[in-house]
C-alpha cells in the first residue's frame, strides 16, 4: 500500500525536543486525518481536515500542533512531549466531506510512525 | 453518540477452521459499517465495507461480513483461517456527524497451528 505514506516509521525523542511527523497522500484525496494508537486503548482520532481546513480538533493538547499546507500533506509537530505521548501515530485520507457527507467516508491509512518519548 | 461494541478482546483459532469476529453498533439509522485489519507494526487495511443494499459483503482476503440490522450486528467472517491471518481486527460506523469513524476496540486473532 502505497497510498498514503508517513515518514519517519520510527522517532525517538527527548521530553525537550522538536520534531515533526509528515503524512503524504497519492490518492486525490481531500481530507486528511491524525489519529493515536496506545498500547491497550482505542483508536482516538485527534485532528480532521477537510480541504486545507481543520475541521476536527478531539481535545488534543497544544503540544501536538497539526498543519495541512495542501489537500495531499499532513504534518504533526510535537514538542515538549510527556512519556505517555508514546505511541503509534496513524494518518489517513478519504475523498472528503463534500463528496460523501454523513459518515460515508472510506478512510486510507498510512502505515505508522511509532514514536517512543523518553 | 454512535459505538461499536467488539466483545472479544483475544480470540484463538487453529489454522483451517473457520472464523467469527463480532461487532455490534449503536446507530439509529442505516449505518455505514467497516472492517479493517492491523498486522503488528503497520496501519489499518480496509477489509470490507457496507453502506446499503445485499447485505452479505464480500471483502479482501477471503473475508466477508453479514450486516443484520435486527440484531445491530455487523459480524466478520472466514471459513478457513490461515496464519497469515493473526492481525488485530477492527469495526468501524461512520459518523453521522461529519467525516469520522467510530472504531471498536479491536479483536486480536492470533492463529495456531
Amino acid at each position: 500500500e502505497t497510498g498514503v505514506t508517513q515518514t519517519p516509521r520510527h522517532l525517538v525523542m527527548g521530553m525537550t525536543n522538536k520534531k515533526s511527523l509528515k503524512c503524504e497522500q497519492h490518492l486525490g484525496h481531500n481530507a486528511m486525518y491524525w489519529y493515536k494508537q496506545s498500547a491497550k486503548k482505542p483508536l482516538e482520532l485527534m485532528f480532521v481536515y477537510n480541504f486545507k481546513e481543520q475541521t476536527e480538533n478531539n481535545s488534543v493538547p497544544s503540544r501536538f500542533s497539526p498543519e495541512c499546507p495542501n489537500s495531499s500533506h499532513l504534518f504533526l509537530h510535537l514538542h515538549t512531549l510527556q512519556p505517555e505521548d508514546s505511541a503509534l501515530y496513524l494518518c489517513a485520507s478519504s475523498q472528503g466531506l463534500a463528496a460523501n457527507p454523513g459518515g460515508r467516508e472510506t478512510q486510507y491509512f498510512g502505515p505508522g510512525t511509532r514514536l517512543l518519548v523518553l | 453518540a454512535q459505538s461499536v461494541t467488539q466483545p472479544d478482546i483475544h480470540i484463538t483459532v487453529s489454522e483451517g477452521a473457520s472464523l467469527e469476529l463480532r461487532c455490534n453498533y449503536s446507530y439509529g439509522a442505516t449505518p455505514y459499517l467497516f472492517w479493517y485489519v492491523q498486522s503488528p507494526g503497520q496501519g489499518l487495511q480496509l477489509l470490507l465495507k457496507y453502506f446499503s443494499g445485499d447485505t452479505l459483503v464480500q471483502g479482501i482476503k477471503g473475508f466477508e461480513a453479514e450486516f443484520k440490522r435486527s440484531q445491530s450486528s455487523f459480524n466478520l467472517r472466514k471459513p478457513s483461517v490461515h496464519w497469515s491471518d493473526a492481525a488485530e481486527y477492527f469495526c468501524a460506523v461512520g459518523a453521522v456527524d461529519g467525516n469520522k469513524l467510530v472504531f471498536g476496540a479491536g479483536t486480536i486473532l492470533r492463529v495456531k497451528s
